[in-house]
């Protein structure tokens, strides 16, 4: 089992709202991902990190930006919340040998009303 | 680019094989990979297969992968109910990213 959390796991806030989706691993990994999965199940990297101060849009363009101060922690933030931001969001990392091994948490559910 | 296709859906009687199967384009990955989504939770990695072999085999699950047609296979032998989930592929590529595929229901009946 990975050691990889997320919180919180459901939230509901109104438009316009400022929001933060912790996400925490304690396997020492490197590499940390932030990926947006639609209600059709495909997956979206809109960031990524290959260790400390180190930050990279992914392939999905988000209004969302993240940071990494300690190898262990990599927030997501929302400055406003909006509708169209409604989705999952799922945190990953992986160590910076060998396969790209990518360890899931559980995911955090968002509505934006 | 790259890109990785999945048929969407599949239905399997329990005590079956279920082979899901996957392409993808980009001839330069490493290493190839399934994952597992259960209903409210974030993806489990099954297995993953280095691009160099032809087949891996693992407890009730059996990688096979024809680098030639960048076709990737996974067969799970005596499907269970508790295999019902959403299977994804994936393939590494450019800085170390995964790219997956769109994911397949797996629907397990009794």
């Amino acid at each position: 089992e990975a050691d990889i959390y997320q919180t919180p796991r459901y939230l509901v806030i109104g438009t316009g709202k400022k929001i933060t989706l912790e996400c925490s691993q304690t396997m020492g990994h490197d590499k940390m991902y932030w990926y947006q999965q639609d209600p059709g199940m495909e997956l979206h990297l809109i960031h990524y990190s290959y260790g400390v101060n180190s930050t990279e849009k992914g392939d999905l363009s988000s209004e969302s930006t993240v940071s990494r101060i300690r190898t262990e922690h990599f927030p997501l933030t929302l400055e406003s919340a909006r509708p169209s931001h409604t989705s999952q969001y799922l945190c990953a990392s992986s160590p910076s040998r060998g396969a790209e091994t990518q360890y899931f948490g559980p995911g955090t559910r968002l509505l934006v009303l | 680019g790259e890109d990785v296709e999945q048929s969407l859906f599949l239905s399997v009687r329990e005590g079956d094989s279920s082979v899901i199967n996957c392409t993808y384009t980009d001839s330069s990955s490493t290493y190839l990979y399934w994952y597992k989504q259960e209903p409210g939770a974030g993806l489990q990695l099954l297995t993953y297969i280095f691009s160099n072999m032809d087949m891996k085999q693992d407890q009730r699950l059996t990688v096979l992968l024809n680098k030639k047609d960048k076709h990737l296979s996974l067969r799970i032998a005596d499907t269970q109910t508790g295999d019902s989930a959403i299977y994804f592929c994936a393939e590494d590529g450019a800085n170390s990213k995964l790219t997956f595929g769109k994911g397949i229901t797996l629907s397990v009946r009794p």
